[in-house]
């Protein structure tokens, strides 16, 4: 089953831009996955799915400072002009015939 | 406006049951692919179980199988997670989820969450 891999934490200032990586275990570098954002005490927010040529959509609603990106077994979420509503977690997610897989989630803080 | 409600969420003791509903609206549920997802109090995101569209199909995480059903009432809109023999472990913020498509089982649109407590 495939494993996505994500840094634990991440920070950038304020109106800069920050790209988190999840990484697809070996074996599932083809996949496609989905970004989500969790802020403090939230419900989780569908960001974009992100296929491994780099096409991506965004969900509803969802500003275009974010975009995705890919390269390899690696899935990028790159946040532009960081905001301080945008500190929160973000997970990304894929799946396979019988199972839905969610990364452990990187906690961005904006300084 | 996708929406989907979640209900039935309490304290239980372990070993005991409980079942929470999601009540769906704004999109053409019967079309749909649902989930359950939790967060335990300051961890990530588990995924719990999927229905197929038409509820034929379902699969669970091996950590719920066997003890959790997933169901989907495609005439009320509305699914179901029926959760016995319930552990500490249990304990977790339920989501219900709707997935993208019928081929790409990602989730695009997510409830507010239960919460599930556990007493032992």
């Amino acid at each position: 089953q495939p494993v996505l891999t994500q840094s634990s934490s991440a920070s950038a200032s304020l109106g800069s831009s920050v790209k988190l990586t999840c990484t697809l275990s070996s074996g599932h570098r083809t996949f496609i996955i989905a970004w989500h954002q969790q802020q403090p005490g939230k419900a989780p927010r569908y960001l974009m799915s992100l296929e491994q040529s780099g096409n991506y959509n965004r969900g509803s609603g969802v500003p275009d400072r974010f975009s995705g990106s890919s390269s390899g077994a690696d899935r990028y979420l790159t946040i532009s002009n960081l905001q301080s509503e945008d500190e929160a977690d973000y997970y990304c997610e894929t799946w396979d015939t019988y199972i839905q897989v969610f990364g452990g989630g990187t906690k961005l803080t904006v300084l | 406006e996708v929406q989907l409600l979640e209900s039935g969420g309490a304290l239980v003791q372990s070993g005991g049951s409980l079942r929470l509903s999601c009540v769906a609206s704004g999109f053409i549920f019967h079309d749909c692919a649902m989930s359950w997802v939790r967060q335990a109090p300051g961890k990530g995101l588990e995924w719990v179980a999927t229905s197929s569209h038409s509820g034929a199909s379902t699969f669970y995480a091996d950590s719920v199988k066997g003890r959790f059903t997933i169901s989907k009432d495609n005439s009320q809109d509305t699914l179901h997670l029926q959760m016995n023999s319930l552990r500490a472990e249990d304990a977790a913020i339920y989501y219900c989820a709707k997935d993208l498509n019928r081929s790409w089982r990602i989730i695009d649109y997510w409830g507010q969450g239960t919460l599930v407590n556990v007493s032992s």
